[in-house]
């Protein structure tokens, strides 16, 4: 089955920690997103990336990092610097930078 | 003011209504339309992808754009409980509007 797997689906971290969230992809698609959803306020983007080692800010890009060197896989890591970051993140796939987007089920992250 | 406002609700109808969202836009260079449909704690799945002015009918589900008013609106027929979902329009287009842009998502709930 052709997909975005997210894992893992709930995440727990202490204040101080970074973490990293996976997102993996077998659709053979060139770009893919990074989204954090808070309640009430849709989807913003983090980071995307359009080819393998290479990638751009997107509206909320503090506080994160990202990494592509594979084009299947494309890991956003939370770091401490992120003041509030319990949301919920989603990763996307598109077969160009502007085709359609294709979504992962998510990962629910809370800082305790 | 946001470049795409939609009611986030709640809108809770019975069974068997005929369920009207809506968004409207304000960056003209959008010319892309997509709706989107997310169950709790899931990831957004794509319902419905339109270009040009007009209706598209897919089922239960017509999407409909007016350019011209800058307003989009997705119908739903016969509505069934398992149509309860949060839906989110989305948009991109070419120059200013080249990032998909999302709504901040309509919750209905259908009432059996």
């Amino acid at each position: 089955d052709g997909g975005i797997t997210q894992s893992p689906k709930y995440l727990f971290r202490k204040e101080g920690q970074n973490v990293t969230l996976s997102c993996e992809q077998n659709l053979n698609h060139d770009a893919m997103y990074w989204y954090r959803q808070d309640p009430g306020q849709g989807l913003r983007l983090i980071y995307y990336s359009q080819i393998v080692n290479d990638f751009q800010k997107g509206d909320i890009a503090e506080g994160y990092s990202v990494s592509r060197e594979k084009k299947e896989s494309f890991p956003l890591t939370v770091t401490s610097a992120q003041k509030n970051p319990t949301a919920f993140y989603l990763c996307a796939s598109s077969s160009t930078g502007t085709d359609t987007q294709y979504f992962g089920p998510g990962t629910r992250l809370t800082v305790l | 003011q946001k470049e795409v406002e939609q009611d986030p609700g709640p809108l809770s109808v019975p069974e068997g209504a005929i369920v009207s969202l809506n968004c409207t836009y304000s960056n003209s260079a959008f010319q892309y339309f997509m709706w989107y449909r997310q169950y709790s704690r899931k990831g957004p799945e794509l319902l419905m992808y339109t270009y040009s002015s007009g209706n598209k009918e897919d089922g239960r589900f017509t999407a409909q754009v007016d350019k011209s008013s800058k307003y989009i609106s997705l119908f739903i027929r016969d509505s069934q409980p398992s149509d309860s979902a949060t839906y989110l329009c989305a948009m991109w287009g070419s120059g200013s509007a080249r990032q998909l842009t999302f709504g901040s998502g309509t919750q209905l709930t259908v009432l059996p």
